[in-house]
């Protein structure tokens, strides 16, 4: 257990339902990172908090997705309209924002969403 | 942008040694990480090397040589619980708020 939590674990949902997934960091952490993990692939940036600001979003992330973070303590990612191309594991991270390149990322056990 | 590659397999015995390399191509390069992930669970961070050289953490070791944009993880007198995927990553700045990671090395320990 690494101190991330991630809730649920796993989300089915129909292809145009709306999906939220929540994070809860380590406590101390000021960053918050979203990644996504489909099979057989490394994560993938899509999203990272200091405190509660967005200061980074990837390109591949559409206008489908938003992530808040609203007191800079736990997040959340909401998928708008899901497809069927959104099913992936949806992994949270955390970190304490102040060690440089070589920050030690703690990631949860991400929610596994399957879209129908 | 950022590329890295990794074997996609590596199959090793019980007590024995084994290196997963990994080959990057960045814009501009901070270091290299390393991530274990056992099967339906979280990544672990492993390692980070800033410097050329090996850096030695108990069985784990990592060595990075900046001039060939190469790197490699060493896992010895592997044990049956090693069996996991490996991945590098590199950051895209010197404040690690993005990382690039591989497509990860499955290592399967056998008997």
């Amino acid at each position: 257990d690494t101190g991330v939590s991630q809730d649920p674990r796993h989300k089915i949902t129909k292809r145009g339902q709306n999906v939220t997934f929540r994070c809860d960091p380590i406590s101390e952490h000021n960053r918050l990172y979203w990644y996504r993990q489909t099979l057989g692939q490394g994560p993938e940036f899509l999203t990272y908090f200091q405190n509660e600001a967005q200061l980074e979003k990837s390109r591949l992330l559409s206008d489908r997705f938003s992530a808040e973070r609203p007191k800079g303590s736990f997040s959340t990612l909401e998928i708008q309209r899901t497809e069927q191309g959104d099913s992936a594991m949806y992994l949270c991270a955390s970190s304490l924002g102040r060690q440089g390149a070589g920050e030690k990322l703690f990631f949860g056990s991400g929610t596994q969403l399957s879209v129908l | 942008g950022q590329s890295l590659e990794q074997p996609s397999e590596v199959t090793a015995v019980e007590g024995a040694i084994v290196q997963i390399n990994c080959t990057y191509q960045t814009s501009g390069f901070y270091g290299l990480s390393w991530y274990q992930q056992h099967d339906g669970g979280a990544p672990t961070f492993l390692s980070y090397n800033a410097l050329d050289g090996l850096e030695e953490t108990g069985r784990f070791s990592s060595f990075l040589s900046r001039s060939d944009s190469y790197g490699y993880l060493l896992l010895q007198e592997l044990q049956m619980k090693d069996s996991a995927s490996y991945f590098c990553a590199v950051p895209n700045t010197g404040t690690a708020s993005k990382l690039t990671f591989g497509t990860g090395t499955r290592l399967q320990v056998t008997l």
